[in-house]
């Protein structure tokens, strides 16, 4: 079964703590993103990955950074997280950079006290 | 600015009625996603339509790319077709090379019994 998986689903931390978000899929895909959604606002594109260590910044590349070592794996990274970071995360793959076989994770529900 | 606008915001249906959702977007684009989302779930791909008549079941997608416009009609629906559906389309980065998926904050549909 074809899927992005997204560790925890739930997360609380205070202000200035370090997040990790971890994101995995096993279909061999090339490109991965990380995005929020926020009421009102939509989906927001955080980072894009076209490969191992190829990440170029989305539309809100502030106080986010990122991670990709494995194909397999990526990783979206707060230092020091700010309240207004609290959103739901969603990771998305696809097959490569033509958007195809668009394929997104079941979300990281985020709250930063 | 949003770049991908959607109507209407809700939408609420007796089951079996069809529904007919719209989306516009400011600038050209050369791809149009649809999407499916239940309420706090995942993104599920419904259709790709870079132009013309798509259909997948119940659903059908109808792109004019010259007018910049897209529409999903659903019919006979049922009470499972209830959540949000959000509409995508592509831009391309110059900053990164590749393409990305701009989205729209959604048509929240309820289908009533």
């Amino acid at each position: 079964d074809m899927k992005v998986t997204q560790m925890p689903r739930y997360l609380i931390k205070r202000m200035g703590e370090n997040v990790l978000l971890e994101c995995g899929q096993d279909m061999s895909h090339e490109t991965m993103y990380w995005y929020r959604q926020d009421p009102g606002l939509g989906l927001q594109l955080i980072y894009i990955s076209y490969d191992v260590d190829s990440n170029s910044e989305g539309d809100i590349p502030k106080g986010y950074r990122v991670s990709r070592k494995k194909r397999e794996h990526f990783s979206l990274i707060l230092d020091s997280a700010k309240t207004n970071q609290t959103s739901v995360y969603f990771c998305a793959s696809s097959r490569d950079r033509a958007n195809s076989d668009y394929t997104f994770g079941s979300g990281t529900r985020l709250l930063v006290i | 600015e949003q770049q991908v606008q959607q109507s209407p915001a809700s939408l609420v249906l007796q089951e079996a009625e069809n529904a007919e959702l719209q989306c516009s977007f400011s600038i050209f684009t050369n791809q149009v996603q649809w999407f499916y989302q239940r309420p706090g779930g995942r993104l599920v791909s419904l259709l790709y339509n870079p132009s013309g008549t798509k259909q997948s079941g119940r659903l059908t997608s109808t792109t004019v790319i010259k007018e910049r416009r897209s529409s999903l009609h659903i019919s006979s629906s049922q009470i499972t077709d209830s959540g949000t559906y959000l509409c995508a389309m592509e831009r391309y980065d110059y900053g990164s090379s590749g393409n990305k998926l701009i989205f729209g904050i959604g048509t929240l549909l309820s289908v009533k019994p």
